[in-house]
């Protein structure tokens, strides 16, 4: 068990229906980090929040949304999905002091299919 | 930007022979670097990191690699391979001087075992 905590695990649902993807940090870590990994994209860097703040966008599609709360867990929003949607959605999360050096402990994923 | 390149999308082994998963990297200041691996459906674990110290870094399950800067490389070797090391295995750069953001993964090396 890494600390960090997914739910739901799995989730199935039909195009064009909204779902949320909760993720709850190692306690005390301040950073989430959302990916999403599919077979041809591989690992791809969706959004960064610290603190409840968002700190970077990467390749997050404008349907997707997310926010952190102030107990620091964090929900990812994917809405008018797509069969192209259907991946594995992982969160990870660093301690509060930034540094490059900081390990990302990943979650054990949600993994999202979409019929 | 930086960037990473993993060489080979599959590698096959015997156990008890040389594992040597290749990486390059991108980036026009120096780099932090990191293995991560992934069984089957879990999430992403950390084998090792270099962040500017020792140029060969040990991480767990006898796992090891050597920064090159001249060569731009972070390969990761295992002196012998034994079955539980099949897994996919990503290498990931972040610049060193951003701290907190997010880590840039190559594509994954799927790496099997054979007895």
């Amino acid at each position: 068990d890494s600390g960090v905590t997914q739910t739901p695990k799995h989730l199935i649902t039909a195009t064009g229906q909204r779902v949320t993807l909760r993720c709850s940090p190692r306690s005390g870590d301040l950073s989430v980090y959302w990916y999403q990994q599919s077979l041809d994209q591989g690992l791809q860097f969706l959004i960064h929040y610290y603190n409840g703040e968002e700190r970077a966008k990467g390749n997050i599609l404008e349907r997707f949304s997310a926010q952190q709360f102030p107990d620091l867990h964090s929900e990812l929003n994917l809405s008018s999905l797509e069969l192209g949607d259907s991946a594995l959605y992982f969160c990870a999360s660093t301690p509060g002091t930034p540094s490059g050096a900081n390990v990302l402990t990943f979650g054990a994923g949600s993994r999202l299919t979409v019929l | 930007a930086q960037s990473v390149t993993q060489l080979g999308s599959h590698v096959s082994v015997s156990e008890g022979a040389l594992v040597l998963l290749r990486c390059n990297y991108s980036s026009s200041v120096p780099p932090y670097l990191f293995w991560y691996v992934q069984y089957p459906n879990q999430g992403l674990q950390l084998l090792l990191k270099y962040t500017s110290a020792a140029t060969l870094v040990k991480g767990i399950n006898g796992f090891e690699a050597e920064f090159k800067k001249s060569e731009t490389s972070f390969h990761l070797t295992k002196p012998s391979a034994h079955m539980s090391d099949a897994a996919e295995y990503f290498c990931a750069v972040r610049l060193a001087n951003q701290a907190g953001t997010a880590l840039i993964f190559g594509k994954g090396t799927t790496l099997s075992v054979s007895s």
